[in-house]
């Protein structure tokens, strides 16, 4: 019931591009985007209401298919401090707020 | 910072003890949860307040509990701990209903358990 985050893993050098998908096997009202740097709290990036509807935030975007229930995040000309692991999030309507299996995102120099 | 205590910020134990975490949300907000996060794992969901209620629960242990007080503070209480319990607990809150729904954490207890 967790929804399947893809790639596990990514590693980029600066300025390369990267896309991070996460997939859920039910149907997602909304979803929320999260960057965890090693050992701190999740800070929350963006949140996705309306089917097809992008968001930005700086050079992070993200994108929400509801009837495929999918939402991919996009991040250009990535920066080291881009580095993290990234979770989806979302409520599928049970108050049971879960999170994505997770993208560990690493940008090298 | 995201106005979420917890404390404390770090704990040691040893197996069989029982320990008390605990969170003080953002002003103004009715929910709270709990997640347990292993050693380079995902985050997992434990249980969720609002406004003193017990709203939902994930896979938490029968040795967890947790409460949340007319305060909006809560505490999670692990027992008869395990090595397998050592872990990041985070504890976040959110706004009421109408807003965006984000999530607000805390900086987490770190539990090690010997």
């Amino acid at each position: 019931q967790q929804p399947v985050q893809s790639p596990q893993a990514v590693i980029l050098r600066e300025g390369e591009d990267a896309v991070i998908n996460c997939s859920s096997s039910k149907a997602l009202y909304s979803v929320h985007w999260y960057r965890q740097k090693h050992g701190e709290a999740p800070v929350f990036l963006m949140i996705l209401l309306k089917g097809g509807e992008q968001k930005g935030h700086d050079k992070i975007s993200a994108s929400f298919n509801e009837k495929k229930q999918q939402s991919s995040l996009y991040l250009t000309a990535s920066q080291l401090s881009y580095s993290g692991t990234y979770f989806c999030g979302t409520d599928p309507g049970t108050y049971k707020y879960i999170f994505g299996t997770g993208t560990r995102l690493k940008v090298l120099a | 910072d995201s106005g979420v205590t917890q404390t404390p910020k770090h704990l040691i134990t040893a197996t069989g003890q029982r320990v008390t975490l605990r969170c003080s949300p953002r002003s103004g907000d009715l929910s709270v949860y709990w997640y347990q996060q292993s050693l380079d794992q995902g985050l997992q969901f434990l249980i969720q307040y609002y406004n003193g209620e017990e709203r939902a629960k994930g896979n938490i242990l029968e040795r967890f509990s947790a409460q949340q007080f007319p305060d909006l503070h809560s505490e999670l209480n692990l027992s008869s701990l395990e090595l397998g319990d050592s872990a990041l607990y985070f504890c976040a809150s959110s706004a009421p209903p109408g807003n965006t729904g984000e999530l607000f954490f805390g900086e987490g207890s770190r539990l090690t358990v010997l």
